[in-house]
């Protein structure tokens, strides 16, 4: 298995902040990573796809980059929406897709 | 705009076989490229990927539960299925079938364009 690894596992922030999460994958996985949003009893949102590309509807704080083993998630300025939990996925290995631990982040 | 919606028992007794179904509104899963997948999340805990089934007839199964799943399309309902035999405790989760948007190939590399729409989820719970 691929295995992804984020950090940190949660992050306290304030409104207006801009906010790094990392995530690591075990091997190369080249572009095939997605990261998506999750607010509790709701199902994922996907914000970025092939590591860096913009899902339609995601506003423009939100932006993806890396390729290979190490990729970010940033948000330039968050809002009081963006407090969720968020999770990487690899796609390079379908034995089996996986996903990274997730991060929360909370309101400082 | 694409829909799932997941239906299927809420409370399964260990042993039993996990069933639940996807209906697809929308898009027409027969003449589409995508895949169609579950995945589920324990109480409190992350994400872990079933599976993923399409109309090429291609299935990917997470190795960790090959042995007890079996996903299927219905193209005349516009449906997709997860059965999961021999249900334990460990399978309680939120269950979530989406739609997998799959990869693009580039000169050097590869593009996962991600799960782009996912069911509202349906709580199984398993128990005696």
């Amino acid at each position: 298995d691929i295995q992804m690894t984020q950090s940190p596992s949660s992050v306290s922030a304030s409104v207006g902040d801009r906010i790094t999460i990392a995530c690591r994958a075990s091997q190369d996985i080249s572009t095939c990573l997605a990261w998506y949003q999750q607010k509790p009893g709701k199902a994922p949102k996907l914000l970025i796809y092939a590591a860096s590309s913009l899902q339609s509807g995601v506003p423009s704080r939100f932006s993806g980059s890396g390729s290979g083993t190490r990729f970010t998630l940033t948000i330039s300025s968050l809002q009081p929406e963006d407090f969720a939990t968020y999770y990487c996925q690899q796609a390079h290995s379908v034995s089996p897709l996986t996903f990274g631990g997730g991060t929360k982040v909370e309101i400082k | 705009q694409v829909q799932l919606q997941e239906s299927g028992p809420g409370l399964v007794k260990p042993s039993q076989t996990l069933s639940l179904t996807c209906t697809v509104s929308g898009d027409s899963i027969s003449s589409s490229t995508y895949y169609w997948g579950w995945i589920r999340q324990p109480p409190g805990k992350g994400l872990e990927w079933i599976g993923r089934i399409d109309m090429s007839g291609t299935i990917d199964y997470n190795p960790s539960l090959k042995s007890r799943v079996i996903i299927t399309l219905d193209t005349s309902k516009n449906q997709f299925s997860l059965r999961l035999r021999s249900a334990t405790a460990a399978d309680t989760a939120v269950y979530y079938c989406a739609r997998d948007r799959g990869y693009g190939d580039y000169p050097g590399g590869r593009h996962f364009y991600g799960v782009d729409v996912w069911g509202q989820g349906t709580t199984v719970i398993v128990s005696s």
